[in-house]
């Protein structure tokens, strides 16, 4: 595709559910990033994969959050039981090795996750 | 936490002038990247500066370096209506992003 996707747009959920959110890389990119923006602060990182294996998971702030990149291509973000402190804009980014030079990242427009 | 740290936080000028504004950041650094954000959803990718680099331009925009202050700058030229965003700095150490918390320029008509 022309860039990096993300579905939902917007998600309301309440707490205590658990919520999927998925991300299309674009098209030859390997590596895949998660981030998390709260109101008024810069993007955080969550994870790093380098094809199908999360390289970097540091990010995640504890066991209830998880991703997965089955085939090497779209992710997912799984949150279990949603607490509100999890409402924010989940984005997801997309670039060539890093490695192989200077790569830029390319961001999707994100998911605003609201736990009522 | 956040590595990068935007100054100023909020800056809003007349169409037509300049807008700079800096961005701190604490460890070594591969490149470091500017980023718009439009109604904090999507991240644009403005421009990369790498390590070795003090100064690069893309259009209107003019960024410098200086890596023994662990320092950057942006500045846009004859901003337009439709400069008034959100901007982030990001510093990249491998493949990880460290953003700041951004400047909010505001363009007036």
């Amino acid at each position: 595709g022309a860039g990096v996707s993300q579905t939902p747009s917007n998600k309301v959920t309440e707490k205590g559910k658990y919520v999927e959110l998925r991300c299309d890389p674009i098209s030859g990119h390997t590596a895949l990033y998660w981030y998390r923006q709260s109101l008024g602060q810069g993007p955080e990182f969550l994870i790093y994969f380098q094809g199908t294996g999360a390289a970097d998971d540091s990010g995640l702030p504890n066991d209830r959050f998880f991703a997965v990149r089955p085939e090497g291509s779209v992710s997912t973000l799984k949150i279990q039981r949603t607490e509100r402190g999890d409402s924010a804009v989940y984005l997801c980014a997309s670039s060539l090795k890093w490695w192989e030079k200077p790569s830029t990242q390319y961001f999707g427009p994100g998911t605003r996750l609201t736990v009522l | 936490s956040q590595q990068g740290e935007e100054d100023p936080q909020a800056l809003s000028i007349q169409e037509g002038e300049n807008a700079t504004m800096n961005c701190s950041y604490k460890t070594s650094i591969n490149n470091l990247q500017w980023y718009r954000q439009n109604s904090g959803r999507g991240l644009v990718h403005l421009i990369l500066i790498r390590s070795n680099e003090r100064e690069k331009h893309s259009g209107r925009l003019r960024v410098t370096l200086d890596t023994s202050k662990k320092s950057s700058s942006l500045l846009i030229t004859a901003s337009r209506a439709a400069d008034t965003a959100s901007y982030f700095c990001a510093t990249a150490h491998d493949y990880k992003l460290s953003f700041g918390a951004g400047t909010t320029v505001t363009v007036r008509a």
